[in-house]
């Protein structure tokens, strides 16, 4: 069976600090890889793709990808308490669009 | 949210009746996925489509079935309820299954238990 690890938190952060999350995964294939944002009771929301090994910003949030290890990294600068909620990272499985999900890091970032 | 719902939203029901979940789009996306999501195992695959009439199964299938009858609308049904379906259900769209179009837009959810 094929797995994604993430550890589950909570990951505690004051505000205006890094928060720092990593996701390892089992499929050498894997080739696509995702972060969502789930809050509480609510549906999960893609906040970052990233396909090639090394760093994508996107606003607050970097992405770091290396297959080599295996692992996918997420960077959530300058935290703010609304970024408090579950992350969720999501690696391809296979063909036709299939995603295998961790379990999610939940982050809870405090003033 | 993008063109995609769910329904119900929320529902209670016995075990051992069948039960259907509607998810439907307006988006035209070709691939669409249930999945369900419960405390410490995240989300699940149960069943995906990528085409209409193209359907096939995930890692938690078992006990579910699903028709994809046109493009719009992807119908999950369980077939005899048990308690252990006692779960959130979230459907998701994709344009793609690969490249820049390939992401996930999920549905707000739908609530099952099972009594």
């Amino acid at each position: 069976q094929k797995e994604v690890e993430q550890n589950s938190g909570p990951l505690s952060v004051p505000e205006g600090a890094i928060a720092s999350l990593n996701c390892t995964y089992s499929d050498r294939g894997s080739q696509s890889f995702f972060w969502y944002r789930q809050y509480s009771g609510k549906s999960p929301e893609l906040i970052m793709s990233i396909y090639s090994n090394g760093d994508k910003e996107d606003g607050r949030f970097t992405a770091q990808l290396n297959k080599a290890s295996q692992y996918v990294s997420l960077l959530i600068r300058d935290s703010q308490p609304s970024d408090s909620a579950t992350y969720l990272c999501a690696v391809n499985q296979g063909s036709w669009g299939k995603l295998q999900f961790g379990a999610g890091t939940q982050v809870v970032v405090t003033p | 949210d993008a063109g995609i719902t769910q329904s119900p939203r929320h529902k209670v029901t016995e075990t051992g009746t069948p039960v259907t979940l509607r998810c439907h789009q307006t988006e035209n996306h070709r691939y669409m996925y249930w999945y369900r999501q419960d405390p410490g195992h995240g989300l699940r695959l149960i069943h995906y489509s990528y085409g209409v009439k193209d359907t096939d199964k995930g890692e938690v299938s078992d006990g579910y079935s699903v028709s994809r009858s046109k493009t719009e609308d992807f119908l999950l049904t369980l077939e005899s309820a048990t308690s252990s379906q006692t779960s959130v259900y979230f459907c998701a769209i994709s344009a793609s299954g690969t490249g820049d179009n390939y992401g996930y837009t999920f549905g707000s959810g739908t609530r099952l238990t099972v009594v």
